[in-house]
């Protein structure tokens, strides 16, 4: 069964400095990914998804993934983050072989922009 | 075009009582599906509904159940609740049975005291 990685739970950055944050999933065969925020009770926001074609994925708010599929990863990035992307972050995969049609979480990443 | 709806936003039960959450799609979308969040155990896929009838269900036990009309608005209930069933309650909607274009409502905050 596939399962996801995350393996930092809190990333805390400086504003406008760049930051990653890190994906891994367990197998590399035939899977969608997918890149979620959740601001503050509320549900959760797609920022980007990888189904198929240009490894590297760009998303909403000036966010990007690569999908290495090598290495099973699909870390988040971006350039230069301001205070308002204070968040909590969701890496997710779907078998595209799995006739269930759920998505797989990771245990997610606060992401704490300081001024 | 409206987003995905849910009803209640936060609910308070106790121990032993039952709950329904309700969530309406957006408009044309056949496809609900229901999940979890606990900060335990994180998201967990609860269920899913096309053209009123459940396809899958994830890892749980028979007292969440759920049921689909024919306007393709979703009701989830929860029996004889737990302590650990205080969560949040996500409903997300696409056309049709696919995790690719799929949309997450604001979520119902249940707490079982």
């Amino acid at each position: 069964a596939q399962s996801v990685t995350q393996l930092d739970s809190q990333v805390p950055v400086f504003e406008e400095a760049p930051v990653e944050l890190r994906c891994n999933y367990s197998s590399s065969v035939s899977v969608y990914l997918f890149w979620y925020v959740q601001y503050p009770n509320q549900g959760l926001q797609l920022l980007l998804k990888y189904l198929s074609g240009s490894t590297l994925v760009k998303g909403i708010n000036g966010f990007e993934a690569e999908f290495n599929k090598s290495q099973t990863s699909f870390h988040l990035r971006k350039p230069s983050v301001h205070i308002s992307d204070t968040a909590e972050y969701f890496c997710a995969v779907s078998d595209q072989r799995d006739s269930s049609y759920k998505l797989i979480f990771g245990s997610g990443t606060r992401l704490l922009v300081r001024p | 075009k409206a987003g995905v709806t849910q009803t209640p936003r936060y609910l308070i039960k106790t121990r032993g009582q039952q709950v329904t959450l309700s969530c309406s799609p957006i408009s044309g979308h056949r496809s609900v599906s229901w999940y979890q969040q606990t900060p335990g155990q994180g998201l967990q896929f609860l269920f899913e509904y096309f053209s009123e009838t459940q396809r899958n269900k994830g890892n749980f036990p028979g007292r969440f159940s759920g049921r689909q009309f024919s306007n393709s608005r979703s009701e989830m209930n929860v029996s004889t609740l737990e302590l650990g069933d205080s969560a949040l309650y996500l409903c997300a909607s696409s056309l049709s049975r696919t995790v690719e274009t799929q949309y997450f409502g604001p979520g119902t905050r249940l707490l079982v005291l």
